[in-house]
This record gives structure tokens, C-alpha cells and sequence, in this order.
């Protein structure tokens, strides 16, 4: 049974280019969201995607966008890069219940954006 | 900005001793969550409390929640060479999660 799986693992970049990232979640769960994680730092809530549609935005610009496919993988865009975007960026799957949607998160191991 | 905050930052322990991390948050949570994070890997689920519960156990690690004091407690019994990672805690509102800064704990062997 795979786990969550992101990829690439490693990228890097210069500033103003655009970027996706992508992300399959684990068998059998259908949220998907991302975390921007920098260096020391804790994750940071991007946004939340659920039945292909973003259902929570954390305090990110409009430069961060998703998508999510009718198979529950999703991807992270950002445009226009810079600088300050270099992190590790983290997606998480869970699965909802009609019991609630706060259930345990699976995440994958990352990609590491680097911005020259 | 962050809602959980650990403490301590930083933890160094020798094997076989416990660990103890503390978790404060700021707002009404649906629950709470520890993770942990080896350098360079994801985070892994380690324990979830609802905000109606008051402990939890699961193997080594017990958790605590006070949601008067909006306090959380992690910890690890016994400690291994293998326990070395980061831990965060993360609170749960709507279907946003926050997490910590994380505490860095290193057991040596």
C-alpha cells in the first residue's frame, strides 16, 4: 500500500519562474493539502484541496495555487518566484469521514525548492 | 502565525531517559496532533487527542491535553538513539492545521 508520494524530490529555480509540484495521496484518502516548511521552521499551511475544489487558504498570496484531479492527486503551483519560496514543500493526505474531517495526516516525504 | 508553540526548543537526553515536550495554543481546538520529523523526511503521525480527552497512550508515548490551561504535553519513555528527530504539535480548527516550531530532541546513545 503506497504511502503518500511527491515529486520531484529536489528542484531548483530562478526567481520569476513558475513552478508545480505534484502529489498522489495514499489508497484510499481523498483531502490533499501542502505545507511550505522552511529551514528550522514548522509547516506552514498552504491550502486544503476536497472533492477537486480548495476548501481552505492559509496566508499564502495568490502566486500559490492547486489543483486537485478527479483521482484525488494534486499539484502546487507558484509563479513568480522568489527568493524567500525556497523551502521544503510538504503534501498531506487524510481521509474524510462522515463521522469528521479531522482525521491523522499522511505526508510524503517533500520536495526541496531552491531559488537562485 | 503559529498557534502551537513548543518548549523547549531543544532537548538532549541519553538513552533510556524520558523526554518531555511541552505544547501551548491559542484558540478552541477540534484536537490535537503529534508528529515527528526525521532531518530531511516528511512528518509522521505519532498520536491524536480530541479536545474531550484529557490523556492518551500509545506504546512509549503519553499525551496529555489540559484545554483550560490550552497546553499539551508529549512524552517519550525510555528513550532511544532512534527517537532522535523533531516533534510538532498541531491544533485542528476547521480544516486548517497549524503546527509548532517543533522541538529538536537528541538522545544519545
Amino acid at each position: 500500500d503506497a504511502g503518500v508520494t511527491q515529486s520531484p524530490t529536489h528542484l531548483i529555480k530562478t526567481r520569476g519562474q513558475q513552478v508545480t509540484l505534484r502529489c498522489s495521496p495514499k489508497s484510499g484518502h481523498d483531502t490533499v493539502s501542502w505545507y511550505q516548511q522552511a529551514l528550522g521552521q514548522g509547516p506552514q499551511f498552504i491550502f486544503q484541496y476536497y472533492e477537486e475544489e480548495e476548501r481552505q487558504r492559509g496566508n499564502f498570496p495568490d502566486r500559490f495555487s492547486g489543483h486537485q484531479f478527479p483521482n484525488y492527486s494534486s499539484e502546487l503551483n507558484v509563479n513568480a518566484l522568489l527568493l524567500g519560496d525556497s523551502a521544503l514543500y510538504l503534501c498531506a493526505s487524510s481521509s474524510s469521514t462522515t463521522a469528521g474531517f479531522n482525521q491523522p495526516q499522511h505526508f510524503g516525504d517533500g520536495t526541496r525548492l531552491s531559488i537562485l | 502565525s503559529q498557534q502551537g508553540e513548543e518548549d523547549p526548543q531543544a532537548l538532549s537526553i541519553q538513552e533510556g531517559e524520558n523526554a518531555t515536550m511541552n505544547c501551548s495554543y491559542k484558540t478552541s481546538i477540534n484536537n490535537l496532533q503529534w508528529y515527528r520529523q526525521n532531518s530531511g523526511r516528511g512528518l509522521v503521525h505519532l498520536i491524536l487527542i480530541r479536545s474531550n480527552e484529557r490523556e492518551k497512550h500509545s506504546g512509549r508515548l503519553r499525551v496529555t491535553l489540559d484545554t483550560s490551561k490550552k497546553s499539551s504535553s508529549l512524552l517519550i519513555t525510555a528513550s532511544r538513539a532512534a527517537d532522535t528527530a523533531s516533534y510538532f504539535c498541531a491544533t485542528t480548527g476547521g480544516f486548517k492545521t497549524i503546527f509548532g516550531a517543533g522541538t529538536r530532541l537528541f538522545v544519545k546513545a
